[in-house]
């Protein structure tokens, strides 16, 4: 069983309105998220972590953790054309630094 | 950008023909790492490496192997190469794994493999 999952969309917003990405996860261990941006034939490149419970903002951009019902969230305000690409979750797995990556939920902001 | 780079940036190859990917870092960072990525399946790790000899399996490791023998240098080699290896490969670095910023993973430009 994948350990990290998101709806793989592709959700679509107008510009302007507020994105929210979900990404759940199946057990109670490490508990430290990422999360990632990639554009299409690009790398990954990081937007933000949380490992505390609740809410945690960067700019434009609200990462919200929540333990107890396992799941983790990116919500993007005003999104942008320029926001349209895939979003990455990938948690912590154990020790090592090894990151279990969801399989991406693509955005697509329409103008 | 995190001073990462990954040759060759393209390759077309055969089944059965050995291939080296080379991941070279600036940042000086501990902890290396090797993923692939295919449609449906996201990033999956390949191997991973934390610090010069040392160096680990992840998930997809079969047919794959990996060497460090200096700190800015990780290879990945696929030692007879297969159609089912035909995938992005993403190099990454990390400065610690203990929790926090640090453990924050780069990832480098990427590598289109193509096995025929």
């Amino acid at each position: 069983q994948k350990e990290v999952e998101q709806n793989s969309g592709p959700l679509s917003v107008p510009e302007g309105a507020i994105a929210s990405l979900n990404c759940t996860y199946s057990d109670r261990g490490s508990q430290s998220f990422f999360w990632y941006r990639q554009y299409s034939g690009k790398s990954p490149e990081l937007i933000m972590f949380i490992y505390s419970n609740g809410d945690k903002e960067d700019g434009r951009f609200t990462a919200q953790l929540n333990k107890a019902s396992q799941y983790v969230s990116l919500l993007i305000r005003d999104s942008q054309p320029s926001d349209s690409a895939t979003y990455l979750c990938a948690r912590v797995y154990n020790q090592g630094g090894k990151l279990i990556f969801g399989q991406g939920t693509e955005l697509s902001v329409k103008p | 950008d995190a001073g990462i780079t990954q040759s060759p940036r393209h390759k077309v190859t055969e089944t059965g023909t050995p291939v080296t990917l080379r991941c070279h870092q600036t940042e000086n960072h501990r902890y290396m790492y090797w993923y692939r990525q295919d449609p449906g399946h996201g990033l999956r790790l390949i191997h991973y490496s934390y610090g010069v000899k040392d160096t680990d399996k992840g998930e997809v490791s079969d047919g794959y192997s990996v060497s460090r023998s200096k700190t800015e240098d990780f290879l990945l080699t696929l030692e007879s190469a297969t159609s089912s290896q035909t995938s992005v490969y993403f190099c990454a670095i990390s400065e610690s794994t203990s929790g926090g910023v640090g453990e924050t993973q780069y990832f480098g430009p990427g590598t289109r493999l193509l096995v025929l």
